[in-house]
């Protein structure tokens, strides 16, 4: 399985752009980037996913590059709720034709006011 | 709203006593997941199915077993469990859709092992 390699910590300040970067230098060409959030005490949250094409839905954008081997989280407006640990993860294959998804440390984001 | 459900959000158990977690998912998805949660080490995978009596081993399987009898319901058990077991464990499931693989959590239930 691909790994992924997330800075451990980063601030952002409020209603300003957040942008989580990370490497996964080794991903396969069949394998998706995905994004997860845990806010404090809570189960993760998914956030966006993709391929090889950049990606937006109401919560984030995902810009991946040519080569797939890095990828960019975009909150485009964070707020103090944005403060979490953000996973981003590489799909793996499981059991038959199915995927487990292998989580990391993840990225602590805290957004200051 | 899609629901995964754990059936304690607290236990606290003693050292050799038999454990079991609970989890039921709404969304009828084949595939449900079992991990923990420890400070400084993230989410690890302990056990996953994919289907209904299938399960593989995850990352760090030691000490666990699982069961699903059926497809909505998934349980993690500890047969005996040991201080080194004190977590949070979350349950998770997801479609087999190619590439969604989104994963829907339930809220956690926190194990202690005294």
């Amino acid at each position: 399985d691909a790994k992924t390699t997330q800075p451990p910590s980063m601030d952002c300040a409020e209603g300003r752009a957040a942008n989580l970067p990370c490497n996964h230098s080794t991903i396969s060409g069949n394998e998706y980037v995905y994004w997860y959030r845990q806010i404090h005490s809570q189960g993760p949250q998914y956030i966006i996913h993709g391929l090889k094409n950049n990606e937006t839905n109401e919560m984030a954008s995902l810009i991946i590059t040519e080569d797939r081997k890095s990828s960019t989280l975009i909150l485009p407006h964070a707020t103090l709720r944005d403060t979490a640990v953000y996973y981003c993860i590489v799909s793996s294959r499981g059991g038959g034709s199915n995927y487990k998804l292998t989580f990391g440390k993840g990225t602590l984001l805290t957004v200051n006011p | 709203d899609v629901k995964v459900t754990q059936s304690s959000r607290y236990l606290v158990k003693r050292t050799g006593e038999k454990v079991f977690l609970e989890c039921v998912q709404d969304m009828d998805h084949e595939n449900m997941f079992w991990y923990r949660q420890d400070p400084g080490l993230g989410l690890r995978l302990i056990y996953f199915s994919y289907d209904v009596k299938m399960k593989e081993k995850g990352d760090i399987p030691e000490g666990y077993s699982v069961s699903r009898e059926k497809k909505e319901r998934f349980s993690l058990i500890l047969e005996s469990a040991s201080t080194n077991q004190t977590s949070m464990y979350l349950c998770a499931s997801s479609s087999t859709q190619p590439g969604a693989g989104e994963l829907f959590f339930g809220e956690g239930s926190r194990l202690t092992v005294l």
